[in-house]
């Protein structure tokens, strides 16, 4: 069976720091890979997702970035963390595929002070 | 461009009465619906989701939706609340492309249990 692990489960950085997330699927190949960002009020926004390594598409334009090193493997980074930052971020993956749902990781609380 | 709107941020509804939390869709192509539900500090679960065929569709722990075309609606129901149902829920769309579909979230119904 396929799973998702993303680490840590909790984050406090100071501003001005740099930020390193990461996501890893198991049990499957070739996934689409996304990072969401969850803000009280604001639903999930989509900040990046990925069909293959190395193919990155970014949905809003921020202070953070991501990278597919590896196949099923899914980095989101900063270089200088922002206290607009803070928030709860989910990775994700889905089949490649019409119609199929999101399966989540358990999420990364972050908060920047 | 598809986009979700979900009616009410919060509602309370007594141990044992009827849920229904309201979603509806914009979407210019046939589209797929979701609805997800999220304990607190926890990823999101998937409930229901409707792509072809019957619009009723029926999920996990009593839940089901119904795919109404002509509303662009697809509201989640459960006949008789239990209070392991407090959660938020999300409704969430997305379109066909080619194996490329983003879902689009709504912005979340946080559901109280009245004991």
């Amino acid at each position: 069976s396929q799973t998702i692990h993303q680490w840590p489960a909790t984050l406090v950085q100071p501003v001005g720091s740099p930020l390193s997330l990461e996501c890893t699927v198991e049990g499957t190949s070739n996934p689409n890979l996304y990072w969401y960002r969850q803000a009280a009020g604001r639903g999930l926004q989509l900040l990046f997702y990925s069909v293959g390594i190395g193919q990155i598409s970014s949905e809003v334009p921020q202070n953070l970035s991501a990278s597919r090193p590896q196949d099923r493997q899914f980095i989101l980074s900063s270089k200088k963390l922002l206290l607009s930052d803070s928030g709860f971020y989910l990775c994700a993956w889905s089949h490649q595929g019409q119609g199929t749902e999101a399966f989540f990781g358990q999420g990364t609380r972050l908060t920047v002070v | 461009a598809q986009s979700v709107t979900q009616l009410g941020s919060h509602v309370s509804v007594s141990e044992g009465a009827l849920v229904l939390l309201r979603c509806n869709y914009s979407s210019s192509v046939p589209p797929y619906l979701f609805w997800y539900v999220q304990y607190p500090n926890q990823g999101l679960q998937l409930l229901l989701k409707y792509t072809t065929g019957a619009t009723l569709v029926k999920g996990i722990n009593g839940f089901e939706a119904e795919f109404k075309k002509s509303e662009t609606s697809f509201h989640l129901t459960k006949p008789s609340a239990h209070m392991s149902d407090a959660a938020e829920y999300f409704c969430a769309v997305s379109a066909p492309n080619f194996g490329n579909e983003k879902l689009t979230f709504g912005t979340g119904t946080r559901l109280t249990i009245i004991p």
